[in-house]
């Protein structure tokens, strides 16, 4: 129990354009969702908080309007990268946080997006 | 803002030996301290927790970890490291706020 997929795995995109990734709870309600980014050898860092019903809450440097988070459901929340740039690349992780607790955390598989 | 850190970014060993990943964190309150793994081309897993209660706390896999307040620390362990433990291994606290902070992870290499 307890998965998180994402969706694509992988994604090429051309500077200028918008990218959408999902992240999904399969098997369960997630009031909450996280995205986090990735580097190379780096650590996670937060990006944002999604809840569901709500406005994203954007850590700090963390642009909201590149940056796009819609929580529409208790399963389903998009991050979507406007106006893509080669700074841009890099890997997306969502995870969800299991309703009802405020401790469980299950992570997706991540994203690997290429700006060119 | 509370930091997490992690040393020894490469760890390189060989099966049967064993494992210490240090662990420390900045932060004054009350923390919830966990130990996550990433193995190659796999998402993050949880490896164990700590909330409250007994400081050392077994994980998944023969891990353990012990939490020691007065160092803000909580290192990983496993006394006899296997080929599959080959991962990477981030340190994370949430605090207050809910959220996670991660450390930069340990990545570990384990030689048959």
């Amino acid at each position: 129990g307890a998965v998180v997929s994402q969706h694509p795995s992988r994604v090429i995109c051309k500077s200028g354009t918008s990218v959408k990734i999902e992240c999904r709870s399969l098997d369960f309600q997630a009031t909450t969702m996280f995205w986090y980014r990735q580097f190379p050898k780096q650590s996670l860092m937060l990006m944002a908080t999604s809840n569901e019903g709500s406005k994203a809450t954007y850590e700090q440097g963390v642009e909201k309007d590149k940056f796009l988070i819609n929580h529409a459901s208790l399963t389903l929340s998009t991050l979507t990268v406007t106006s893509a740039h080669p700074e841009d690349s890099s890997f997306y992780i969502c995870s969800a946080r299991l309703a009802g607790t405020a401790y469980e955390q299950y992570f997706g598989p991540g994203t690997r997006l290429t700006v060119t | 803002a509370q930091s997490v850190s992690q040393h020894n970014h490469h760890v390189i060993l060989s099966e049967a030996a064993s494992l210490e990943l240090g662990c420390n964190y900045s932060y004054g309150g009350t923390v919830n301290l966990f130990w996550y793994v990433q193995y190659p081309g796999q998402h993050l897993q949880l490896l164990l927790k700590y909330f409250s209660g007994d400081p050392l706390v077994k994980g998944i896999k023969g891990f353990e970890a012990e939490f020691i307040k007065s160092k803000f620390s909580f290192n990983l362990r496993k006394p006899s490291v296997q080929w599959s433990d080959t991962a990477e291994y981030f340190c994370a606290v949430k605090n207050g706020n809910n959220r996670l902070a991660f450390g930069k992870g340990n990545q570990v290499v384990v030689i048959p």
